[in-house]
């Protein structure tokens, strides 16, 4: 399977909820990095967590990240219609200058 | 603030023909990549440059592919002998240094390859 996979890869929820959205990687990194991307635009940075990092805030965002499961997390809460759009999660592997990103989570928030 | 820019939003070309694709990074970055996503598919990564040569690159970017730093702000993603595959959008990134720091993606250029 590929590094950095999130689930739900579809997620609907009422506006004002919390959306979770999750990742899961292989290998070591040096930090994680979470983008939206609404429909055929660009990628828009959200946040960076380090790997020495376990949590971190940013307004609406909570982002964890637990290096001993290799897995990451990305709490948006009391959600609002223009949070709509798709969100990858994006490693930078130690030793490695690239990201890899996820095949996303479609988050639509219903009014 | 300081954002990357990419020219054209759009192309269509014809297979067999070259584009040029054209990036502006953020000033003070060091670091610059492209990717490309096709319709549907996950981001993928093609190649990064530093220090006016190419520093990494994927199995994608192969000898129809080249990038250029030709002056102090313009990165440019050149494809020689376009084919339909080559349809998706491409987006540019740059960073301030390697490891640890934020890349910062523009807006793409979507090619359109007939």
């Amino acid at each position: 399977s590929q590094q950095g996979e999130e689930d739900p890869q579809a997620l609907s929820i009422q506006e004002g909820e919390n959306a979770t959205m999750n990742c899961s990687y292989k290998t070591s990194i040096n930090n994680l990095q979470w983008y939206r991307q609404n429909s055929g635009r660009g990628l828009v940075h959200l946040i960076l967590i380090r790997s020495n990092e376990r949590e971190k805030h940013s307004g609406r965002l909570r982002v964890t990240l637990d290096t001993s499961k290799k897995s990451s997390s990305l709490l948006i809460t009391a959600s609002r219609a223009a949070d709509t759009a798709s969100y990858f999660c994006a490693t930078d592997a130690i030793g490695a200058q690239k990201l890899v990103f996820g095949q996303g989570t479609r988050l639509t928030i219903n009014p | 603030e300081p954002e990357v820019t990419q020219t054209p939003s759009h192309q269509v070309t014809q297979m067999g023909q070259e584009v040029i694709l054209r990036c502006v990074p953020i000033s003070n970055h060091l670091y610059f990549y492209w990717y490309r996503q096709i319709l549907g598919q996950k981001v993928e990564f093609l190649v990064s440059f530093y220090n006016n040569e190419i520093s990494e690159k994927s199995e994608i970017f192969d000898d129809q592919f080249s990038v250029e730093r030709p002056d102090g702000s313009n990165f440019t993603l050149k494809i020689r002998s376009t084919k339909l595959e080559d349809s998706a959008m491409y987006f540019c990134a740059s960073s301030a240094s390697r490891g640890q720091e934020t890349q910062y993606f523009g807006p793409g250029t979507r090619l359109l390859v007939l």
